[in-house]
């Protein structure tokens, strides 16, 4: 399992866009980069995952650099509602049954 | 709708009383995996299956037990609770338990133990 790093908090004001990026250094090439978020008291929720360059679907975008050791998970204008921890998971689909969530990033968006 | 379900929803009970959370999901996956989050821990893995009468131990498995007889089940046991196990509880599912999939969670079960 690839550890994985991430600032602990961030705060945003509602519009503006969000960069959450996170630190892989020992992917494997065969590891995929996963994203979650998680609201108070629920579970956490897929938002994108992507092995390589860029990654976009109704809700944000991923961006993997070429050597794939970070990652950045990007919201554009968020909202109030956007205010959550959002937690990077790396890895592929051997020798990993385990699941390691670390702390996350709890995002906080102002009005 | 594919989903997780986890039941009950909150849970109170005192010390020594077994009790169990379930889970169900119905996706027809074949891995399925219990967590508890405790403020400033995170997500902790207390046990996961691969397929029916498979199951392994995560992290933190002390105090709990497992059984995974049908594929759609993975009912969480505590055999004598205690307060450090006053948690939120949450169970997920995916098709084949590679981080590369997608992890479909419940809505969460919040546990107190007197």
């Amino acid at each position: 399992l690839a550890k994985t790093t991430q600032p602990i908090s961030m705060d945003s004001y509602e519009g503006q866009e969000v960069n959450i990026t996170c630190s892989h250094n020992n992917i494997a090439t065969n590891d995929y980069i996963t994203w979650y978020q998680q609201f108070p008291s629920q579970g956490p929720r897929f938002i994108i995952q992507g092995y390589k360059t860029k990654v976009t679907n109704e809700v944000a975008s991923l961006f993997i650099p070429a050597d794939r050791k970070s990652s950045t998970l990007s919201l554009p204008r968020v909202s109030l509602s956007d205010t959550a921890v959002y937690y990077c998971l790396v890895g592929g689909n051997t020798g990993g049954f385990k699941t390691i969530f670390g702390a996350g990033t709890r995002l906080f968006v102002k009005a | 709708e594919a989903q997780v379900t986890q039941n009950p929803r909150y849970l109170i009970t005192v010390t020594g009383k077994k009790l169990t959370v379930t889970c169900s999901q119905n996706m027809n996956h074949e891995y399925m995996s219990w967590y508890r989050q405790d403020p400033g821990l995170g997500l902790r893995q207390i046990y996961y299956s691969m397929n029916v009468e498979v199951t392994d131990k995560g992290d933190v498995p002390e105090g709990y037990k497992v059984s995974r007889k049908e594929k759609r089940n993975f009912p969480l046991i505590l055999e004598s609770p205690s307060p450090n196990q006053t948690s939120l509880y949450f169970c997920a599912s995916s098709l084949y338990g590679g981080l590369n999939e997608k992890l479909f969670f419940g809505s969460g079960t919040q546990l107190s133990v007197l």
